[in-house]
């Protein structure tokens, strides 16, 4: 599809272990971002990358959090140590340069952490 | 982290009945969004605003971005089922154009 894709969907981690979000943007959008959404909640903004250059990581709640978009495409969010707090719905969204207001979700991961 | 007064929290109405909900924030924005997000699926944009006082339709939406550059809001009109979800303000912050900032959602229910 033309849409932006996650994988996986769900994910259920035991407290301490490393996980791995991959983001699919749409073809041609520059901008990508990844949320955070805490039931109840809005998103949170985490991070943004401009191709492959990330320009804004101020959200990223801790230093397990680290994300990635190493050609410019897809892009991979990695929680390391994963603690029962990171449990939410990680959204990645893109847009086209100029536009970055206009984003484009993903349907998300959720993550559960035991 | 930093999110948006969005009201009402919730609303219950009946089919075909009008619906009026809105944002405020303590900060500037240079853009205003509308989002409607269903059960296990991601943000959806309806409306986005880009001057102030602009006021922009999308069918039986209409959204305007406040004169202050500080609230919007969002109308829906002759409500259908169909509506049901909950909606969501963003605003990006005029001091970093790229990251929005949120409201806590407006989940709306819509009885046939």
């Amino acid at each position: 599809g033309a849409g932006v894709s996650q994988s996986p969907r769900y994910k259920v981690a035991k407290r301490g272990q490393d996980v791995a979000l991959r983001c699919d943007p749409i073809s041609g959008h520059v901008s990508l971002f990844w949320y955070q959404q805490a039931l109840g909640q809005g998103p949170e903004f985490l991070t943004y990358f401009q191709n492959e250059a990330q320009l804004d990581k101020s959200g990223l709640p801790s230093d397990r959090f680290f994300a990635e978009r190493p050609e410019g495409s897809v892009s991979t969010l990695k929680i390391q140590r994963t603690q029962q707090e990171d449990s939410a719905v990680y959204l990645c969204a893109s847009s086209l340069e100029g536009r970055h207001g206009e984003q484009y979700f993903g349907p998300g991961t959720r993550l559960t952490v035991t | 982290g930093q999110q948006l007064n969005q009201s009402p929290q919730s609303m219950f109405i009946q089919e075909g009945e009008d619906v009026s909900m809105n944002c405020t924030s303590s900060s500037i924005f240079n853009t205003w969004l509308w989002y409607k997000q269903d059960p296990g699926e991601g943000p959806v944009l309806l409306i986005a605003l880009y001057k102030a006082g602009e006021l922009t339709s999308n069918g039986r939406l209409t959204a305007q971005f406040g004169i202050t550059r500080k609230d919007s809001f969002l109308n829906i009109s002759a409500s259908i089922p169909s509506d049901v979800g909950i909606y969501f303000c963003a605003g990006q912050d005029a001091g970093n154009n790229r990251k929005l900032i949120w409201g806590l959602g407006t989940s709306l229910a819509v009885n046939p």
